[in-house]
């Protein structure tokens, strides 16, 4: 059972273009973690997000936590090539200890 | 300091092989993980270590599949009778304290098996 859904799966775009990702559940999660994966490395944690309706600024990179606390959105200003690679999302609950869930992720190509 | 390793980055084996993947987490780090990502299917979770116990070895997928952890430090998976389903890049984590889901976790490189 799949219960992070993540879309679109597959995005590529211009440089200095717009774009918002998204991170779905039907399951509520106590925190929701956004990581970023290059090619041949492990993922790495861009943000942690534990309150509904929270919004974190990482520079050009926007997250919001939904008001429910069971979807998620990152949004990416003026993108760079740099910003290229797999985005995953992942939800933790803090009920004595808890290991994440991960959704597939969205590949995410931004060309010169 | 040093990050997460683990060792080998590639290994190709024949099916039927058993194969060992080790992982050497950040010193000082309690919890460690293990997922396995396939093309098209995200991280998928396989073993949680709390110390050398592992409190969660849920997503291991046959009994084909086992880990453990010495000395709170070093741990292996080992997939004996390998098939070619089980082609994946192994990754594995550690993070300082338990388990939780604010706790950032730290990954390796990760371990591209191929099974021929």
């Amino acid at each position: 059972t799949q219960l992070l859904e993540q879309s679109p799966q597959f995005l590529s775009i211009q440089e200095g273009e717009n774009l918002t990702v998204y991170c779905n559940s039907s399951s509520v999660f106590s925190s929701l973690q956004w990581y970023r994966q290059e090619p041949g490395e492990g993922p790495v944690l861009l943000v942690t997000v534990v309150t509904g309706g929270e919004v974190k600024k990482l520079k050009r990179l926007t997250f919001q936590f939904g008001d429910a606390r069971k979807d998620s959105s990152l949004h990416i200003t003026a993108a760079q090539p740099g910003d290229t690679g797999l985005y995953l999302c992942a939800g933790g609950r803090n009920s004595g200890y808890s290991t994440l869930t991960f959704g597939k992720g969205t590949m995410l190509l931004v060309s010169p | 300091g040093a990050g997460v390793s683990q060792s080998p980055s590639n290994k190709v084996t024949e099916k039927g092989k058993d194969v060992e993947l080790r992982c050497d987490p950040i010193s000082g780090h309690t919890a460690l993980y293990w997922y396995r990502q396939s093309l098209g299917q995200g991280l998928e979770f396989l073993i949680y270590f709390q110390g050398n116990s592992a409190p969660d070895k849920s997503g291991l997928p046959s009994d084909r599949f086992s880990a453990e952890r010495t000395g709170g430090s070093v741990s292996t998976l080992t997939i004996q009778r390998t098939q070619q389903e089980d082609s994946a890049v192994y990754l594995c984590a550690s993070s300082p304290r338990r388990a939780g889901g604010r706790e950032t976790q730290y990954f390796g490189p990760g371990t591209r098996l191929l099974v021929l």
